[in-house]
Formats: C-alpha cells, structure tokens, sequence
C-alpha cells in the first residue's frame, strides 16, 4: 500500500505561468487536505476536500488558487498566475474520516515550488 | 485566532534527553499531536495525547501536557543523530477537523 503520494516533487515555474499540483491520497482514503510550508514558517492549512466537495476551503487564498478532488482521481491544488510569494512547499495529507488525526493521517513528500 | 508557539532551535549532545516545549491559546484543544519532519521529507505523526490526559509515554518519547498552562512538551531520552529534524507540535480544537500547527523547532544533535 503505497502511501501518500504528490507530484512533482520539484516544481520551477515562472511568474504568470499555472502551477498544478497532484496528490493521490492512500488507498481507501477519501478525505485530502492541503497544507503550505513557506521557508521558515509553519504548516498553514490551505483546503480540506472529500470526494468531489469542498468542505472547508477557508486557507486559501481567495484569487488564483483553487482545488479539486474528483470522483476518479488525484486531487488537484492549482495556482493560476504563479508570483514569486507562492514558492513553497506544499503538502498533502489523507486520511479515512474527518477527524484528521483520530483517523491518523499520513502525510506526502511535498511538491517544492519555486517560482522565478 | 488560535496559535501554536514553538522555540525554533535546539541543539543537544548525543545520548542526552532533549526537550522541545509547545504553547498553544485554543482552551478547547481536544488533541495535541507532536510530528517529525526529516530534511526534504514529509512529515510522520510521532504521537499524540488527548487533553483529558497528562502524561504519555512510548519508548523513548514522553509527552506531558499541562492543561492549565496550555503548555505541551515533548521528551526524547537518549537522544541519537537520527533523531536530528524539524518537530513540529499541533492543536485541534473541539469540533474542529483541522489542526493547527506550530512553525516548528529544529533539532540538532551533535556527538
């Protein structure tokens, strides 16, 4: 049972270009959240989705980001318009209900974004 | 809104306990949970304790939570080079699903 995995691991976009980032939870889980890291900072929650909804998107920023989680695969954090600010690591995490860590989430290894 | 406070460094010698401390606001915190972050990794739930509880202990971690003071501590006995990485504490409140984090302390040690 492969864990959760994100890609790219490493992601270099330029100002303006869309950044798309991938996260397939772990087999049987059905609940994704997406965390940022900025440099030196901590994890910032961003959007927590359950298959084809939203729950709570109340970390997002609220131009230029947006998140999917279809009915059929990887969920889908995407950046529209990249600017430098937006160069962190981001991460996902799944678990199989919605108490995040009664339930234990695992996390992925985090796509890094650089934006130059 | 609710906050995390962690100190950013510390630095032990190998074999030694390190301690690594975690203040949070949220008096309605259910669970407090500690998590390792290895360099370019993401990050592994160590443990994590319930808010009914003071002490918990698993091999050579130990945390100790004093409600009162909002204050939550980590314990690692015998520290090795392996334990070398970014703790990171985190918070959820009652009826909350999402925890808060904290920025994260990152421990260095030295033989």
């Amino acid at each position: 049972n492969a864990g959760v995995m994100q890609n790219p691991r490493h992601l270099v976009r330029r100002r303006g270009q869309e950044a798309r980032l991938r996260c397939s939870p772990m087999k049987g889980h059905s609940h994704v959240y997406w965390y940022r890291q900025l440099p030196e900072e901590g994890l910032k929650f961003m959007v927590y989705l359950q298959k084809e909804n939203i729950i709570d998107e109340s970390g997002m920023p609220k131009e230029r980001f947006s998140a999917e989680f279809p009915k059929e695969g990887p969920s889908i954090l995407r950046i529209q318009q990249v600017v430098r600010g937006d160069s962190a690591a981001y991460f996902c995490a799944s678990s199989t209900g919605d108490r995040l860590m009664n339930t234990e989430a695992f996390f992925g290894q985090g796509t890094r974004l650089t934006v130059v | 809104g609710e906050d995390v406070e962690q100190s950013l460094f510390l630095s032990v010698r190998e074999g030694d306990s390190s301690v690594i401390n975690c203040t949070y606001t949220d008096s309605s915190s259910t669970y407090l949970y500690w998590y390792k972050q290895e360099p370019g990794a993401g990050l592994q739930l160590l443990t994590y304790i319930f808010s009914n509880m003071d002490m918990k202990q698993d091999q050579r971690l130990t945390v100790l939570l004093n409600k009162k003071d909002k204050h939550l501590s980590l314990r690692i006995a015998d520290t090795q080079t392996g334990d070398s990485a970014i703790y990171f504490c985190a918070e959820m409140g009652g009826g909350s699903y999402i925890p808060t984090f904290g920025r994260g302390t990152s421990l260095i040690v030295h033989p």
